[in-house]
């Protein structure tokens, strides 16, 4: 079967750095995708991966191992507008994402 | 358009109603999809559309749910006899659904509450 495996929430302070983990299970690989999504608000394209390595967004990185079924998202410099909840969509062999349930991070002053 | 539409953004309605939810997506896109999240959950998926054709209706709950695409562009979602466990946000998102541009951008989505 297909599943995602992310903290259901972490907690961080303003300034710091926090990595969210995901691992996963698909029916083929095309590549990861990581979205933010604001209380109440609709869900934003973050990062995409589709080959081994780190990639450096500004204060966003995401990591991926397709050997380990891994990736995480870095976030450095953290501000108080970065809580939010951070999905984790791998897409599988027929294009479609496959959906976590989301980390939820909260940002402490 | 810029970006992906929905409407209405705010539904409510009574039990056993029907309401149609309607959604535009980016000019060229040819994928569709049509989510479902309550409140404090992840993303349900419900169904996509390729063009016009729906090669994916593993995720409709029930027959009440039903949609269709027209021209390539806007969908529409119905409930049929609306039930309180329908209430949730519905978002739509669209995407060229390939390799390399798969990213799906999303609608800001239809609030519903079924009384």
């Amino acid at each position: 079967g297909q599943n995602i495996d992310q903290p259901t929430e972490m907690t961080a302070t303003e300034g710091a750095i926090v990595q969210i983990n995901c691992t996963y299970q698909t029916s083929g690989f095309n590549g990861l995708f990581w979205y933010q999504q604001h209380a109440g608000e609709a869900p934003t394209f973050l990062s995409y991966n589709v080959l081994d390595g780190l990639e450096e967004k500004g204060r966003f990185s995401s990591f991926l191992s397709r050997s380990k079924g891994y990736s995480y998202l870095l976030l450095k410099e953290l501000q108080m507008k970065d809580s939010a909840s951070y999905l984790c969509a791998p897409m599988d062999s027929n294009y479609q994402l496959i959906w976590g349930a989301g980390t939820k991070l909260i940002i402490k002053p | 358009g810029a970006g992906v539409s929905q409407s209405p953004s705010n539904k409510v309605t009574e039990k056993g109603k029907d309401v149609e939810l309607r959604c535009d997506p980016i000019s060229g896109h040819t994928a569709l999809y049509w989510y479902r999240q309550s409140l404090g959950q992840g993303l349900e998926f419900l169904i996509y559309f390729q063009g016009n054709s729906a090669p994916d209706k593993s995720g409709l709950p029930s027959d009440r749910f039903s949609a269709e695409r027209t021209g390539g562009s806007v969908s529409t979602l119905t409930i049929q006899r609306t039930q309180q466990e329908d209430s949730a946000v519905y978002l739509c998102a669209s995407s060229q659904r390939d390799f390399a541009t798969g990213t799906q951008y999303f609608g800001p989505g239809t609030r519903l509450l079924v009384l």
